[in-house]
């Protein structure tokens, strides 16, 4: 069964840093496209990032609100998938998903339970 | 960026009876639209894709339509794990993808 396990979230300083990281398993993780997606509390949903596959030079993009500040990564050989955030502001604050692009189209077919990153002084 | 736009925001229907969310797009996305399914505490989980295909293990009572900007996610008749929030998302205009508000479907 294909399996999405995020980790590294916590609290943080306005202007400090966090990295997450995700574990995926029961799937060819190299083939696929991965993103995370961001809810704040009792909001809706935001795509944040995207790291595309070996085929495609594992190229990046990035929402408006996180471009240089935020940057994914990902590990084919140990099925990992990061995300260094930087300059963190209160209102990055939110559930962070680790999400598996379907690779038909750019929606989300598998979510992980996600991390849930805090900004506070 | 294309806006989506989910209507209502909070909608009350009994068990048993049939609910049909709406979700409109700023301009064409053509059938590029999905639906995500969120209960409480769990993250989402997807539905349909393509406008009107439903992803795997869904239930039959969950039916997509629409194409263009206009998109309808129905469910014919609901079960007590159906009240949960659910959200469109549109992936035709690549960069970025961007989701509906969310509608809310609680008991009556």
């Amino acid at each position: 069964d294909v399996e999405l396990v995020e980790s590294g979230g916590g609290l943080v300083q306005p202007g400090g840093s966090l990295r997450l990281s995700c574990a995926a398993s029961g799937f060819t993780f190299s083939g696929y496209f991965m993103d995370w997606v961001r809810q704040a509390p009792g909001k809706g949903l935001e795509w944040v990032a995207r790291v595309r596959n070996k085929d495609n030079r594992y190229t990046t993009e990035y929402a408006a609100s996180v471009r240089d500040r935020f940057t994914v990564s990902r590990d084919d050989s140990t099925t990992s998938v990061y995300l260094q955030m930087n300059s963190l502001k209160t209102e990055d604050a939110a559930m962070y998903y680790c999400v598996r692009d379907s690779s038909i189209g750019w929606y989300y077919d598998y979510w992980g339970q996600g991390t849930l990153v805090t900004v506070s002084s | 960026e294309v806006v989506m736009t989910q209507s209502p925001v909070i909608m009350s229907v009994s068990p048993g009876e049939r609910a049909t969310l709406s979700c409109r797009a700023s301009q064409s996305v053509s059938n590029a639209l999905a639906w995500y399914q969120q209960r409480p505490g769990q993250a989402p989980r997807l539905l349909v894709y393509g406008a009107s295909t439903r992803a795997s293990g869904i239930p039959a009572r969950f039916s997509g339509s629409g194409s263009g900007t206009e998109f309808t996610l129905t469910i014919s008749s609901l079960q007590s794990e159906d009240f949960a929030v659910y959200y469109c998302q549109q992936y035709n205009n690549k960069s970025p993808i961007t989701f509906g508000q969310g509608t809310r479907l609680e008991i009556k």
